[in-house]
């Protein structure tokens, strides 16, 4: 099994929705990120969580939000959806301290039509 | 400055070459890096973490000039399956935040 998954792998919604993006793990770690990629731009960070209690803002945290409900879960949520948050959303999770490797999920496709 | 550039390329190579690209970055006190391999439209894998001068796995060396700031990966005997994007990661400091460039295109072509 996936040390780092991701539910729903593709999604299709319209604009104004709410939706949920889930990220689950089983490495133990105690960071966990939200990222987006859309082409050509690279990776870009949403949110950031350092262990349960702790929630961080990326750099373009706005119009998502983000729950960590257990050390192995991390949710993020777009409120109501529009067309230009279709992307690729990746969720990755890394130990911490002494080991900064990062680990990824296999991704989310969304489509805000 | 970005804190990450790289050329986006593509690198257009045959079967067999070397290539090699570099990473530039802008925080004087990162202290180690990271080379991921990312397939198209899927996960970024890490694919070497660089901690001193440089590192070497197989086919793949990164090597780290501190002095004027870059790091460079260098590939030999490219493999068809090498085609992907590489992406650079510096690291500083407890708190890091991990900060992605664009990454580097590499084709290897028959």
């Amino acid at each position: 099994d996936a040390d780092v998954t991701q539910t729903p792998r593709n999604r299709i919604t319209k604009t104004g929705k709410r939706i949920m993006l889930e990220c689950s793990q089983t490495k133990g770690h105690d960071r966990m990120y939200w990222y987006r990629q859309d082409p050509g731009l690279g990776l870009r960070l949403i949110y950031y969580s350092f262990d349960v209690k702790d929630i961080n803002k990326g750099e373009i945290s706005d119009g998502y939000s983000v729950s960590r409900q257990a050390q192995a879960k991390f949710s993020l949520s777009l409120e109501s959806a529009i067309p230009n948050q279709t992307a690729l959303y990746f969720c990755a999770t890394s130990a911490g301290e002494g080991a900064y490797e990062q680990y990824f999920g296999p991704g989310t496709r969304l489509t805000v039509t | 400055r970005k804190e990450v550039e790289q050329d986006p390329g593509p690198f257009n190579v045959p079967e067999g070459a070397t290539v090699a690209f570099n990473c530039t970055y802008s925080n004087s006190a990162s202290q180690s890096f990271f080379w991921y391999r990312q397939d198209c439209r899927k996960e970024p894998k890490l694919l070497m973490s660089v901690y001193s001068s440089g590192n070497e796995d197989g086919r793949f060396t990164a090597q780290l000039n501190r002095a004027s700031q870059y790091i460079s990966l260098l590939i030999r005997d490219s493999k068809l399956s090498d085609s992907a994007t590489y992406l650079c990661v510096p690291r500083s400091g407890g708190s890091y935040i991990p900060t992605f460039g664009r990454g580097t295109s590499l084709i290897v072509h028959p």
